[in-house]
């Protein structure tokens, strides 16, 4: 079964405006949770990490946070760009190892010029 | 029930032997990728193919080989010039080259002694 679920499978935005994406999962043990980004034709790429000791974790226009009582964690896009439409994965992790990386099945993000 | 299967799950080889890592999926997917995850780190793209007969290097593709002879099929060589071959290594697939999710393999943990 779907550990970590995405449950929006696409989202659209204007340019300038906030982009959230929001993801759950259910297995208690997950420790580490990754975002990434997908374009076209291309691999998934990493984009932001955060540890289950830390609710809030910032780079630049992306932040992500968790809430682990609510088993549920957030990607804040501030401001939307037109290059940020993508495909969006939100994986998570038992142990800093990558025995079991359960990853959802992505929400796509379109940014409207 | 249609899906990716990687196998074996855990492998072990000494070093300086070549070692073929098995992907399959009957999703009727045209893309496939590999990639190599290790700890703390996001995902990096290893190979890609989006047809069959045709595929291109990722990120990190020195020390690797891979071949596309079916759909089906997308089986990776690690051969013994790949320095740091220990690691965790993740097969997907989509429908298209151009997609949308990518759907991946439960991994194989590859252990070079």
């Amino acid at each position: 079964d779907q550990q970590v679920k995405q449950n929006s499978p696409s989202l659209s935005v204007q340019e300038g405006r906030i982009s959230i994406l929001n993801c759950d999962y259910t297995n208690s043990m997950f420790d580490y949770f990754l975002w990434y980004k997908k374009y076209p034709a291309e691999g998934p790429t990493f984009l932001i990490s955060i540890s289950s000791i830390k609710d809030k974790n910032e780079d630049g226009r992306f932040t992500v946070f968790l809430n682990k009582s609510a088993k549920h964690l957030s990607l804040h896009i501030v401001p939307s760009q037109p290059g940020d439409s993508a495909v969006y994965f939100c994986a998570a992790s038992a142990g800093t190892g990558a025995n079991n990386l359960f990853f959802g099945t992505g929400t796509r993000l379109t940014v409207i010029p | 029930d249609g899906g990716i299967t990687q196998s074996p799950k855990y492998l072990f080889r000494k070093e300086g032997q070549n070692v073929t890592l098995s992907c399959e999926q009957n999703l009727n997917h045209d893309a496939m990728y590999w990639y190599r995850q290790d700890p703390g780190q996001g995902l990096r793209l290893i190979y890609y193919s989006q047809i069959v007969n045709d595929f291109q290097k990722g990120d990190i593709a020195e020390g690797y080989s891979v071949s596309r002879e079916k759909k089906e099929s997308f089986p990776l060589t690690v051969t013994s010039a790949q320095k740091n071959p220990t690691a965790f290594y993740l097969c997907a697939s989509s429908l298209t080259g151009s997609t949308d999710t990518q759907y991946f393999g439960p991994g194989t943990r590859l252990t070079v002694l």
